[in-house]
Order: structure tokens, then sequence, then C-alpha cells
């Protein structure tokens, strides 16, 4: 099966400080990868599209400049949360689709937390 | 614009009993439909899918039938388990070409022994 692998799995970080979080696709190519945020209520909210080498599509009200994404390869998506803060404290995950075909592979998610 | 909707949870069962948990959808044209199943501490995981009206979809024990009548997509087990917990979410694509995803609001599922 595909497999997409986030990294860091759990991360804490003091406020102010900025943190980046991977998305790999570990067996297969992914033109595009997605990046959602887990509020505590368990609801899904996409932060942007990331398309390997252009830049990403972001979701209205979520800032581009706090939320940098990169997606350089084919395999490799990163996040960026730039001068971090409490409010940022959430489980993020990505998903890639597999170039070619339609179905998305989820990673295991990342959880921040800023103090 | 397109959208899910699902029970609100959480939902507690005893082990062996039977499951529902609704969704229903608005949408334009007849997309596929996806279940998928979030563990603790974990992503998502793709549980089921249908493609067309009155495709059904299973995996696992859960199935689910694509209405296009009811425009609805509910998931059901005969016999949940312990290991069942998690939450679950509905989910259709966006109708823009974006392979993005639109899903309900998820729906906690506690199995008690």
């Amino acid at each position: 099966g595909a497999v997409v692998s986030q990294h860091p799995s759990r991360v804490i970080c003091k406020s102010g400080t900025s943190v980046k979080i991977e998305c790999r696709s570990l067996d297969f190519q992914a033109t595009t990868m997605f990046w959602y945020r887990q509020f505590p209520k368990q609801s899904l909210m996409l932060m942007a599209t990331s398309n390997e080498g252009s830049k990403a599509t972001y979701e209205q009200g979520v800032e581009k400049d706090k939320f940098l994404i990169n997606h350089a390869s084919l395999t490799l998506s990163t996040l960026t949360v730039t001068s971090a803060h409490p409010e940022d404290s959430s489980f993020y995950i990505c998903s890639a689709r597999k170039t070619g075909a339609g179905e998305l592979f989820f990673g295991e998610g990342s959880r921040l937390t800023v103090l | 614009g397109d959208s899910v909707t699902q029970m609100e949870g959480p939902v507690t069962l005893s082990e062996e009993a039977f499951l529902t948990i609704n969704c229903t959808y608005t949408a334009t044209g007849y997309p596929s439909l996806f279940w998928y199943v979030q563990y603790p501490g974990e992503g998502l995981q793709l549980l089921l899918k249908a493609t067309k009206a009155d495709d059904k979809g299973s995996n696992k024990g859960f199935e689910a039938t694509y209405r296009k009548e009811t425009t609805s997509f509910h998931l059901e087990k005969g016999s949940v388990q312990v290991s069942d917990s998690a939450v679950y979410f509905c989910a259709l694509p966006a109708m823009d070409s974006s392979y993005k995803l639109i899903f309900g609001s998820g729906t906690r599922l506690l199995v008690r022994p």
C-alpha cells in the first residue's frame, strides 16, 4: 500500500520560534499534497494545497506568511509554522495524492504544542 | 456548495452492538463517497468508498451504501468491537477538480467491553 509519513510526530516549542513539519510519500510520487489542521473537537480544516514545483494554494483565512509550505520534490512537502504562538498548538495532518490516481493517503499526523 | 453532514457523537456502544453512523451530503452530480477512520493519536485511513449510486463499499465488517435518492452514505457494522473505537469521517471530493476532500465533522465512536 501507499505510505505517507510525517515527522516529527510530536514537537514542543517555545513561543516565537519556528517549527518545520515534513510530509513524505515513501513509496509513490505525489504531485499534490494537502495540509489539514485538526481542532480539539476533531473537525478537520484544510489549510492549503501543495503542488510540486509551484506555490501552495491557501484556503481562505489561512495566513500564508504564518504557515509556509514548500513542495520541493515529488515525495516531500514541508509545513513551517513561523513565530509560533500557543494558539497554533494543534494536530497537523498531511495527505498526498498519488500521481495519476485520485485516492488520497494520509500521514499519521504531527502534534504541535507551543508553550 | 458541496457539503457533508454527519451525526454528532460521541456514540457509545457495548461490544457486539449494531452500529449506524449517519452521513448525508449535498453535491452537484454524483461524486464518489468515502468513509475514513482515525484511531487515537493517528492520522486518517480510508475505510471504504463507493463511486456511484447504489454501490456498496465494505471493509473490516463495515458497510455503506450510496443512496442518491436520500443523498446518504450511512456507515453500518453488525457487531462492533472495542478496537473499533475511533473517529469516523464521511467525505466527498470537491467538484473543482482539485482533489480536495470535503469532510464531515467526524463522529467519535466509543465501544465498551
